[in-house]
């Protein structure tokens, strides 16, 4: 079965960093693409950043571009996010999702997400 | 980027009936388009992928057209486990992804 946690999110100021990281298990985790898609309680999806199974191929929303790095260590089963500059408006719970393929396509496995939240 | 542009925002449907929910892209994607479903409470759900073709456990009643910029979801005959909320995304390499604003189907 897969599973996808999420961890590192907190209470953050802005301006300040923060490191969000995925531990994956249940499936061949080198094998598929990753992403991290975030969503303000009540609100829609933004997609944020994906990165494909050798990290070959790494994607960023405009809103992020510049700020944050999406990485993976596939020794490791795991995803990371590094989020610098933060603003108010980067709030939001973060999901670890899997990608379909190894390189970007559809959502098949989410988490439960990491609840990141920026104010002073 | 390329935005997505979902409507209706909101659609009322009786159980029964048919629900026919549009996604329009800024400029092509091809057939690199999914369709997800969201409920209170819950992560989302793929629905569709590749423009038409239904993933692993979707009921029949839901299919996916299109292809380019105009992509349309319709559940053939809504039923009470289907009121939610519907997202469109077009995955065209990392060009970024995005996704659509999301329509609400909601009980009439």
């Amino acid at each position: 079965e897969v599973h996808l946690v999420e961890s590192g999110g907190g209470l953050v100021q802005p301006g300040r960093s923060l490191r969000l990281s995925c531990a994956a298990s249940g499936f061949t985790f080198d094998d598929y693409a990753m992403h991290w898609v975030r969503q303000v309680p009540g609100k829609g999806l933004e997609w944020v950043s994906g990165i494909s199974w050798n990290s070959g191929g790494i994607g960023y929303a405009d809103s992020v571009k510049g700020r944050f790095t999406i990485s993976r260590d596939n020794a490791k089963n795991s995803l990371s996010l590094q989020m610098n500059s933060l603003r108010a408006a980067d709030t939001a719970l973060y999901y670890c999702a899997k990608d379909m393929w190894g390189s970007p396509g559809a959502v098949d496995y989410w988490g439960q997400g990491t609840l990141v939240t920026v104010s002073s | 980027e390329i935005v997505m542009t979902q409507s209706p925002a909101t659609l009322s449907v009786s159980p029964g009936e048919r629900a026919t929910l549009s996604c329009r892209a800024s400029q092509s994607v091809s057939s690199n388009l999914a369709w997800y479903q969201q409920k209170p409470g819950q992560v989302p759900r793929v629905l569709i992928f590749g423009a038409s073709t239904r993933a692993t456990g979707i009921p029949a009643r839901f299919s996916g057209s299109g292809s380019g910029t105009e992509f349309t979801l319709t559940i053939s005959s809504l039923q009470s486990e289907d009121f939610a909320v519907y997202y469109c995304q077009q995955y065209n390499n990392w060009s970024p992804l995005t996704f659509g604003g999301g329509t609400k189907v909601e009980i009439k």
